[in-house]
């Protein structure tokens, strides 16, 4: 079984910056086999990317996705308010699909 | 539009089951895939299983085998999941989730969610 460790677990920014996640993997994926959600309080995750870089729909081009074999990182530019959530990672090549902890976005 | 409406929240004494449903339209109901997966409290989300409904076949984590059963109706375009045995760590919002067409070679990650099921196991 994939384990992903997501580091840090919480991150204390404001609107404007510019923020990278990271997602490391227990063992090399093969395959881009990684997606990441958002997820706010009382919702269920939101797909932003899949396939390591690929934006789902709707998801604007401030989020960007990148990584390969055990280390990935998701790249959000210019933080909005509604930016500030929690940021899951999963690894979606084969079962189980496994999910991160969870790195929280917090405003400062 | 896909959309998957589940059923209400459970409060259940451990030891007991619980049925969770997720009603999906939008599309042929063949062409879904549905999994299900829980999340505890301040906890993140965790893979439980699904269904491939052209096919009805499910598979299921490691973690919840014997324990967790999915099943769909075709009927009423409604998938289940069952779990047996609760304990008082089955706390969590359960949802089901759409897997999207191209999972054969593309893997499964999910594109639409239902709001989430509170299960509440406690004596």
């Amino acid at each position: 079984e994939v384990v992903l460790t997501q580091s840090p677990g919480t991150l204390s920014l404001s609107p404007g910056d510019t923020v990278t996640l990271s997602c490391r993997a227990s063992q090399t994926l093969s395959g881009d086999f990684l997606a990441w959600y958002q997820q706010k309080p009382g919702q269920a995750p939101r797909l932003l990317i899949y396939g390591v870089s690929s934006r789902a729909t709707d998801i604007p081009d401030k989020f960007s996705g990148s990584g390969s074999g055990t280390d990935f990182t998701l790249t959000i530019s210019r933080l909005d308010p509604e930016d500030f959530a929690v940021y899951y990672c999963q690894h979606h090549g084969a079962s189980p699909y496994s999910f991160g902890q969870g790195t929280k976005l917090e405003i400062k | 539009q896909i959309q998957l409406v589940q059923s209400g929240a459970e409060v259940k004494k451990p030891g007991s089951s619980v049925r969770v449903s997720c009603e999906a339209s939008g599309d042929t109901f063949s062409n879904f895939v549905i999994s299900w997966v829980r999340q505890a409290p301040r906890q993140g989300p965790e893979w439980m299983g699904a269904i491939i409904a052209m096919f009805g076949t499910s598979i299921y984590a490691q973690n919840f085998k014997g324990r967790v059963t999915i099943t769909a109706d075709k009927s009423t375009s409604t998938v289940y999941m069952d779990l047996s045995s609760l304990k008082s760590d089955d706390t969590a919002v359960y949802y089901c989730a759409r897997v999207p067409p191209g999972w054969r070679t593309g893997g499964w990650y999910f594109d639409f969610w239902g709001r989430g099921t509170l299960v509440t196991v406690s004596s």
